[in-house]
């Protein structure tokens, strides 16, 4: 099972650059999420989608971009790079059921470490 | 909006003591669930918790959810140098059309012979 897939895994960008992270996951999800993590911190939801067509916003989601144009893909654009937003990214699934036994699990894809300079 | 606090950031142990975080909310969830990430990966479900005082057991790892659903705890008992990492806990919030999950600021596990 292929589960959460996110690419690039590694990428360094010069300030100014747009770039698109890529994520699909194959388990038929509706709820898609992009979070960032700093050196050392917690998880940050940037932005999150309840189904196709349907984003929203986290609470970082100042730079970046997101649609939802299939249940599968959920990716994340950012427009303008700064240096502020090196980070590590992940992007992640879960059937968004709520309160049911397992049924938040979020699953995570490996992440993409970026670096802004 | 909803913070999720976990304490300690961070802890060092000897191979074989026992380690305990908590996970504190300022509000009532409806559900609790806690993750690992070690070092360099990515966050791996461990257990939900839906009960009020309800307790869970994996193995050398006890999970509990406090009566006012607002605080849980994971105790590790006799840890081993495979428990390293970061564990997080993430309450979720029933606000109707989708649960909205917030995770807390993590506990760092260091373990060492």
């Amino acid at each position: 099972n292929a589960g959460v897939t996110q690419t690039p895994k590694f990428r360094i960008l010069k300030i100014g650059q747009s770039m698109t992270l890529q994520c699909t996951q194959d388990m038929n999800h509706n709820y898609m999420y992009w979070y960032r993590q700093d050196p050392g911190m917690g998880l940050k939801l940037i932005y999150y989608s309840v189904g196709a067509g349907i984003t929203d916003k986290g609470e970082v989601p100042n730079g970046y971009n997101v649609s939802r144009s299939t249940t599968e893909d959920f990716p994340l654009r950012l427009e303008l790079a700064a240096p502020s937003q090196t980070s590590v990214y992940f992007c992640a699934s879960s059937d968004g059921q709520g309160a049911r036994e397992g049924g938040n699990t979020i699953y995570f894809g490996e992440g993409s470490w970026l670096t802004v300079v | 909006g909803q913070q999720v606090m976990q304490i300690p950031q961070y802890q060092h142990v000897q191979e074989g003591e026992d380690f305990t975080t908590y996970c504190n909310s300022s509000t009532t969830l409806s559900n609790i669930q806690w993750y690992k990430q070690r070092p360099g990966g990515h966050p791996v479900f461990l257990i939900q918790l839906v009960k009020s005082g309800e307790v869970k057991k994996q193995k050398r790892l006890t999970f509990q959810f406090g009566e006012a659903k607002k605080n849980s705890s994971l105790h590790i008992t006799a840890t081993q140098t495979t428990d390293v990492g970061t564990y997080f806990c993430a309450g979720s919030i029933n606000t109707g059309t989708a649960s909205k999950l917030t995770f807390g600021t993590g506990t760092r596990l260091q373990v060492t012979l």
